[in-house]
């Protein structure tokens, strides 16, 4: 079964990168994208870019464009988000989720658990 | 950037009540939504796409519009329905969310 298992919750300062882990199991990795989605406390859903693991082609949410990199390891079946110099505004829960790569066809069929970022001093 | 409302942001209903939520984009998405189910602590669920309902989602749940009118309706409501409800546009990038709709039982 399609699994996508993220990395444990990090506490992080004001200024400090984190990078977060999605290690996919249960399908091919390459036939199918990844995408992060990040969600505050009590707020809704934010898309925050996308990958294609077969190209390595990326797409950024203009708003983290810069501080945020999305890159993937087709040896680990692993997705990565690194996100840097954090404010409190990036506390969240970021969750990776499975994009298909057909055209057009960027919605999320499989999620990962959530992995809680807490930025604080 | 595609901006997409959702109303109500809050729903409350009783057990058997049909229920609808609209998602409106500020422009034209042709047929490109989604629509998530979440409950408090978990990851969103893909309940629908594409004008096409996922496996194993039950039959009342509905979805219907295309351009910048959208609705998931769901008939005899259930207390597993309890749930918010996100609609996702994928017509173009940046890929955006509505705020979402709690919906509850009475």
């Amino acid at each position: 079964q399609v699994q996508l298992v993220q990395s444990a919750g990090e506490v992080k300062k004001p200024g400090a990168s984190v990078k977060v882990s999605c290690k996919t199991s249960g399908y091919s990795f390459t036939t199918f994208g990844i995408s992060w989605v990040r969600q505050a406390p009590g707020q809704g859903l934010e898309w925050t870019g996308w990958i294609s693991t077969d190209t390595g082609n990326t797409n950024y949410a203009q708003t983290l464009q810069g501080r945020v990199t999305i890159t993937a390891d087709t040896s680990t079946n692993t997705a990565y988000m690194e996100l840097t110099s954090l404010t409190s505004d990036d506390t969240a829960v970021y969750y990776c989720a499975r994009t298909p790569v057909g055209s057009g066809m960027r919605y999320f069929d499989y999620w990962g658990q959530g992995t809680l970022v807490t930025v604080s001093s | 950037d595609i901006q997409m409302t959702q109303s109500p942001s809050t729903l409350s209903a009783s057990v058997g009540d049909r229920v609808t939520i609209t998602c409106r984009a500020s422009q034209s998405i042709s047929f490109w939504l989604a629509w998530y189910q979440q409950k408090p602590g978990k990851a969103p669920k893909l309940i629908y796409k594409t004008s096409r309902l996922e496996s194993g989602v039950p039959s009342r749940f509905s979805g219907r519009g295309s351009g910048t009118e959208f609705t998931l309706t769901i008939s005899n409501l259930q207390p597993d329905d309890c749930a918010t409800y996100y609609c996702q546009q994928y017509n173009s990038y940046p890929l955006t969310f509505g705020g979402g709709t709690k919906v509850e039982i009475k």
